[in-house]
């Protein structure tokens, strides 16, 4: 069983739809990050956090540290926003464990 | 503000011949990580480096790779021998400190064994 486990591992949406995409962990960490990675493969990271909720424009990210279980919303969807999205965890030391990704389609 | 620089971005080897992955981290950046996304596959971390000290390389395959982040010059991740099972996307990422710091990633550099 992976370390970090993501659902769905592929989620198709109409435009405008609000979407959830969850992330487990199963280990002790010092914080989760949320990161995107579009189809030319560069990776960007969205939130870092290690408690409560943080927002970012139509991007809101959650964490419930004793369930060890993260979400990352997206509200208002757009095409724009198709894209592999991995939750990763730092764990002991500064290395991340990665999820395996989440691969989204938004339709017009 | 220059974010975290790679180079090359695309990189095409023979089976035998060497690879040379180079990263320059955000300014005011001095630790360093490397991590492999092979194809069809999810990130894997390699190797944590701080200036001229690699603090942690428990990813990082025995043989035929090593990695430098030497006081002056970017960060060097380097394959001897390479293979076609080498074939990835090598990325790098950067912090300002270790534990509670972001890291900052690198738009990649994609090698090709042939």
């Amino acid at each position: 069983k992976n370390e970090v486990e993501q659902s769905p591992q592929n989620l198709t949406a109409q435009e405008g739809e609000f979407i959830t995409i969850n992330c487990s962990y199963s280990v002790g960490i010092s914080a989760l990050h949320w990161l995107q990675q579009h189809p030319g493969g560069g990776i960007v990271s969205l939130f870092m956090l290690s408690s409560g909720k943080k927002k970012h424009g139509r991007l809101i990210a959650t964490i419930n540290i004793q369930e060890k279980h993260s979400s990352l919303h997206i509200t208002a969807s757009h095409p724009r926003d198709s894209a592999v999205y991995i939750c990763a965890v730092k764990t002991s030391g500064s290395r991340l464990t990665f999820g395996e990704g989440t691969q989204l389609t938004v339709n017009p | 503000n220059a974010g975290v620089m790679q180079n090359p971005r695309h990189l095409v080897r023979r089976r035998g011949q060497e690879a040379r992955l180079r990263c320059s981290p955000m300014k005011g950046h001095s630790h360093v990580y490397w991590y492999r996304q092979l194809p069809e596959e999810g990130l894997k971390f390699m190797v944590y480096l701080q200036k001229e000290n690699i603090i942690d390389e428990s990813g990082m395959p025995k043989e035929r790779f090593s990695a430098e982040f030497p006081k002056e010059g970017p960060s060097i991740l380097r394959i001897q021998q390479v293979v076609r099972g080498d074939s990835a996307a090598y990325f790098c990422a950067s912090s300002q400190g270790a534990n509670s710091n972001e890291q900052y990633f690198g738009p990649g550099t994609r090698l090709t064994v042939t």
